[in-house]
């Protein structure tokens, strides 16, 4: 069974650039779930996805954008990044998805460690 | 919404002792209740989970965790702890279809 993988794991970007970060999901999940990790402190979350479609989302502004795609894999686009959007960027999957109902337990990946000058 | 509070910044534990981390919940029914490890420059890996029935729960690495209602609390709990153990911990409640993560305690572990 393979795991959450992400990548690149490093970026390095510049003030106004536009990124865009990927996740494979576990085999068998259909639900990924995005968070930011500023540091030395927890995550955020920023959304997530359910068979292609935003399922949920914090409080992220609308250049943070993303897509799920057939195969469950998804996407994390971050426009006119500024140096706030600095952090680590997390990818979690999982099965379920519906908002309300129960949640399975998401699995995460290694992160992408995003450095905006 | 639920959310989580983890009172300990930072803990330092000697080789051999034994740990507990502190974890407040905040939500009016039975919550969902995860405990996350992250070591530097990782991801989060799952330790332990808790969603209904036993209150006391076994996870990965000699970890467990207890439930209680009445303190509104969820401590994650080792026996002895080893050098590897040395890492960030996270407490999570499931908040609908999020997980709300608390600030974290970092756990330092001298020989």
């Amino acid at each position: 069974e393979t795991g959450v993988t992400q990548s690149p794991t490093h970026l390095i970007k510049t003030r106004g650039q536009q990124v865009t970060l990927r996740c494979s999901s576990q085999s068998g999940h259909n639900t990924v779930s995005w968070y930011q990790q500023a540091l030395g402190q927890g995550p955020q979350f920023i959304f997530q996805y359910y068979r292609e479609e935003e399922n949920g989302r914090g409080n992220f502004p609308p250049r943070f954008s993303g897509l799920q795609f057939p195969n469950y894999s998804s996407e994390l686009n971050v426009n006119a990044l500024e140096l706030d959007d600095s952090a680590l960027y997390l990818c979690a999957s999982s099965s379920g998805g519906v908002a309300g109902a129960y949640q399975e337990t998401q699995y995460f990946g290694p992160g992408t460690r995003l450095l905006v000058l | 919404a639920q959310s989580v509070t983890q009172p300990d910044i930072h803990i330092t534990v000697s080789e051999g002792a034994s740990l507990e981390l502190r974890c407040n919940y905040s939500y009016g029914a039975t919550p969902y209740l995860f405990w996350y490890v992250q070591s530097p420059g990782q991801g989060l890996q799952l330790l332990l989970k808790y969603f209904s029935g036993d209150t006391l729960v076994q996870g990965i690495k000699g970890f467990e965790a207890e439930f209680k209602r009445s303190q509104s609390s969820f401590n994650l709990r080792k026996p002895s702890v080893h050098w590897s153990d040395a890492a960030e911990y996270f407490c999570a409640v499931d908040d609908d279809y999020k997980l709300s993560f608390g600030a974290g305690t970092t756990v330092t572990v001298r020989a």
